[in-house]
């Protein structure tokens, strides 16, 4: 398995505009993550999905942020309208085992600035 | 809501010492502890992780305590090399199997 895989890697665009993260998780995997890690405020886990479903978006800082999983190979991660504050490395993580109590992969990223 | 609180935020030793980074936790649900390390650039990676019915764990220079009843657990390095420079990241998890991280701790370790 090639790991959890996002796109794209660098995302850099103008106030305003919408964004679109994407993510991959590992096959077989039933729990997918977005975190968003900044200096300031480290990982910080903005939604969570079981099974496609979205099970915790409490993190999710305001409306411009939504999630989707359509299907258990793909979720997105968007952001319309974006803000400079929006900046920071985007993460996607996924996890799955009977028991729950795994270890979550993390994808390598993706480094979003707003100007 | 759940939390993690993790200290210190920078810790410098010097080549061949010791560190230990500790974190606690505020579900008295959590039953899964991992550590994570990221290098500049690169993705969190699991280090290391225990579970609640364990109270120590280790793997070879790094090994993992926990304590329940106070809630919180370590990681401790033994003979740190300058390839141990990196950010650790403690976790925690319950039933709703959701990760939440602590702050993370800058390790530099001087050679």
């Amino acid at each position: 398995d090639a790991g959890v895989i996002q796109s794209p890697r660098h995302e850099v665009t103008e106030m305003g505009q919408e964004v679109t993260l994407r993510c991959k998780p590992i096959s077989g995997h039933d729990y997918l993550f977005w975190y968003r890690q900044t200096m300031m405020r480290g990982l910080e886990l903005l939604i969570y999905f079981n099974n496609n479903v979205p099970i915790d978006d409490s993190g999710m800082p305001e409306d411009r942020f939504s999630a989707k999983m359509p299907n258990a190979s793909f979720s997105t991660l968007k952001i319309q309208p974006s803000e400079p504050r929006d900046s920071a490395v985007y993460f996607c993580a996924s996890r799955g085992g009977p028991s729950g109590l795994t270890e979550a992969f993390f994808g390598q990223g993706t480094r979003l600035t707003v100007v | 809501g759940e939390n993690v609180e993790q200290h210190p935020s920078t810790l410098s030793v010097q080549e061949g010492d010791s560190a230990v980074i500790k974190c606690t936790y505020s579900d008295s649900a959590s039953n899964y502890f991992p550590w994570y390390k990221q290098e500049l650039g690169k993705r969190p990676q699991l280090i290391i992780d225990i579970r609640s019915n364990v109270g120590e764990k280790k793997d070879q220079r790094i090994a993992v305590t926990l304590n329940k009843t106070a809630k919180h657990f370590s990681l401790h390095i033994t003979e740190t090399q300058p390839e141990d420079s990196a950010v650790y990241f403690c976790a925690a998890t319950s039933g709703t199997y959701k990760y939440i991280f602590g702050t993370g701790t800058r390790l530099k370790v001087l050679a």
